[in-house]
């Protein structure tokens, strides 16, 4: 069945960087765009940026320009979010979702990351 | 695009109709518009895109409609099951999403 699944749970200091992985299977990897959204605690869900795993172009949303970088490894069927300079509201829980036609239809299980000294 | 939702808590009973609300603060190219179902722990669950199509397993009692501006997400005879927040997503470009109407028990 079609599943994405995310590595697990970070913790970080303030001003490092997190990479999360998003491994695809049970369809063609290179055929829908993947997107990333994060939602803090207790708060709603916030659009980070696609990328196309056929090309490796990517758009990020503006908020994050610059600290955000979104990868992908064809050979494993895998997408990578990497986020830089992070503050503590950066903590959050990361989620990938497949996006074909820009519909969210699967989502990974999601990957928290801790921003704390 | 800024989505906004209202209610922000909708307080029913089982059996009741839910109607939410999303509007937008420019229209919505070709109702580029989705609900999301979030239930606490859990990833959204897509209920409705194109403002009006069911995906794939959505039960018959969820209904979208609107389009423009106007977005609603209707919920016949609430089940148990359906407390839950709810999110509506635009996807034309911005794939902003709304800041969510939970629907809790009464």
């Amino acid at each position: 069945q079609v599943q994405l699944v995310q590595s697990g749970a970070e913790v970080k200091k303030p001003g490092a960087s997190v990479k999360v992985s998003c491994k695809a299977s049970g369809y063609i990897f290179t055929a829908y765009y993947m997107h990333w959204v994060r939602q803090a605690p207790g708060q709603g869900l916030e659009w980070m940026g696609w990328i196309n795993p056929n090309s490796a172009v990517t758009k990020y949303a503006q908020k994050f320009q610059g600290r955000v970088t979104m990868t992908r490894d064809t050979s494993i069927s895998t997408v990578y979010m990497e986020l830089g300079g992070l503050r503590p509201d950066d903590t959050a829980v990361y989620f990938c979702a497949r996006g074909p036609g820009g519909v969210f239809n699967i989502w990974g299980q999601g990957a928290m990351v801790t921003v704390s000294s | 695009i800024v989505l906004t939702q209202s209610p922000g808590t909708l307080a029913l009973s089982p059996g009741e109709r839910a109607t939410l609300s999303c509007r937008a603060s420019q229209s919505v190219s070709s109702s580029f518009l989705a609900w999301f179902q979030q239930k606490p722990g859990r990833a959204p669950r897509l209920l409705i895109y194109g403002a009006s199509s069911r995906a794939t397993g959505t039960p018959d009692r969820f209904s979208g409609s609107g389009s423009g501006t106007d977005f609603t997400l209707t919920i016949n005879r609430l089940e148990p099951e359906d407390f839950a927040v709810y999110y509506c997503q635009e996807y034309g470009g911005s794939w902003t999403f709304g800041q969510g109407t939970k629907v809790e028990i009464k």
